[in-house]
């Protein structure tokens, strides 16, 4: 199938942990997207490559670091995890600006 | 900077009956306009988007969504219902030659029997 898959789909740890998202797209998009969804369903951009390079950080904590190691992957590794960081964090990619995005299922990460 | 304002938070509706949901962007210069679902426990899916020309567009399951240039607006609407259109809505919006999508709060459609 063609999609946006993220991995894992739950991710529950306690806070001070580094844990990692993975999302893979097979659609040949050339961008890709991370999004954080939090408690009150607000979107709000995190990252965004284009290619394999970074041209969009919205002022996220240094503790979150993307990874593009080819553009039909982009991972998102988080360090010393806070209660703040509970949310769910969508992958997307997109050809370009007029198409849209395609989303991910998204991962719900949970810190405790 | 681009923004998006969705005026009602929750809407319920009983089935079958029509029902508006409401959208307000603002930008300085020429913009993409989409509305995404997203059911429970899911990611979001586009339902429609307008790029340009015809200012009404519309999905393949009964939505439309009008863009209104002077009074920034894209409103949703569909004409009748069905339980199985409750779900969270968001309009976005992204300016022409822009990288990101920005999103609206959301609008969570309950569907009442």
């Amino acid at each position: 199938d063609t999609a946006v898959s993220q991995t894992p789909k739950y991710l529950v740890t306690q806070m001070g942990n580094d844990k990692s998202i993975k999302c893979e797209q097979n659609l040949g998009h050339d961008t890709m997207y991370w999004y954080k969804q939090d408690s009150k369903k607000f979107l709000k951009i995190m990252f965004s490559y284009n290619n394999k390079e970074l041209i969009i950080n919205e002022t996220v904590p240094n503790r979150f670091s993307p990874k593009s190691p080819d553009k039909a992957h982009l991972n998102l590794h988080i360090n010393s995890l806070e209660l703040g960081d509970s949310a769910v964090y969508f992958c997307a990619s997109s050809p370009g600006a007029n198409y849209g995005y395609t989303f991910g299922s998204g991962t719900r990460l949970t810190v405790v | 900077a681009q923004s998006v304002t969705q005026l009602d938070s929750q809407v319920p509706v009983f089935e079958e009956a029509p029902v508006e949901l409401r959208c307000n962007y603002s930008s300085s210069v020429s913009v993409y306009l989409f509305w995404y679902v997203q059911y429970p426990n899911q990611g979001l899916q586009l339902l429609l988007k307008y790029l340009s020309g015809s200012t009404l567009v519309e999905s393949i399951n009964g939505f439309e969504a009008e863009f209104n240039k002077s009074q920034t607006s894209f409103h949703l609407r569909k004409p009748s219902v069905h339980i199985s259109d409750t779900a969270e809505y968001f309009c976005a919006v992204s300016e022409r030659w822009a990288q990101k999508l920005v999103f609206g709060q959301g609008t969570r459609l309950t569907i009442n029997p």
